[in-house]
């Protein structure tokens, strides 16, 4: 299975914004990052998941949960295979754990998470 | 969007036996459910997906079943490296949605 790389924790302020950014690592990969949709689920703490959307780099399209339109923006970098997520305006209910989840296309289970990204928002 | 709903969200059983959880679609959602385990802590695991599949390297004891709006997860005898908390999602359309988890706890 294809290992994914998270980075690290994250504490922010209300109103500022977050990056964060997902890799594949290991040698030899089934897939690359620029090859596959990237979805992206948060869990707020003792809370359940939610989808926050997907990126595909196939053709640029974005996909964003009404909860984070016009917070969010989601992208791959294709020269260093990394996937991003940043979500602007942050508010204390950010915080959260966010993962990333590669799909190798449309109605595919998400089989490969991120190991999982800590982002505190505190004033 | 498509609203999943989770029932029980609570569930104390003991090692040994066979629970059952459900999950019901606001609308129909086909075949595109799935199903997750997650352990404090951990990322979400994948158990079963299109409603019925196996993912790889799950147990045989974990199966699921339903069409439509209604899914189950049931787990023929429990183990003691079950107890966790599961969630069920649909991916028939997006917004992708999850249910609100139900917490497996031990008796």
């Amino acid at each position: 299975q294809v290992q994914l790389a998270q980075s690290g924790a994250e504490v922010k302020k209300p109103g500022a914004s977050v990056k964060v950014s997902c890799k594949v690592s290991g040698k030899d990969p089934e897939y690359t990052l620029s090859e596959v949709s990237s979805h992206w689920v948060r869990q707020a703490p003792g809370k359940g998941l939610e989808w926050m959307g997907s990126f595909d780099p196939e053709d640029g399209e974005t996909i964003y949960a009404q909860n984070f339109l016009g917070r969010v923006n989601m992208s791959v970098d294709s020269s260093t295979d990394t996937a991003y997520m940043e979500l602007t305006s942050l508010r204390t209910e950010d915080t959260a754990v966010y993962y990333c989840v590669p799909s190798l296309g449309g109605s595919w289970p998400f089989d490969n998470w991120g190991q999982g990204t800590l982002v505190s928002v505190s004033p | 969007d498509i609203h999943m709903t989770q029932s029980p969200s609570t569930l104390s059983a003991s090692v040994g036996d066979r629970v059952t959880i459900t999950c019901q679609a606001s609308q129909r959602i086909g075949s595109w459910l799935a199903w997750y385990q997650q352990k404090p802590g951990k990322a979400p695991k994948l158990l079963i997906y299109k409603t019925s599949s196996l993912d790889s390297g799950v147990p045989s004891r974990f199966s699921g079943s339903g069409s439509g709006t209604e899914f189950t997860l049931t787990i023929s005898s429990l183990q003691p490296d079950d107890f966790a908390t599961f969630y069920c999602q649909q991916y028939d359309s997006y917004p992708y949605t999850f249910g609100q988890g139900t917490y497996l706890e031990i008796k």
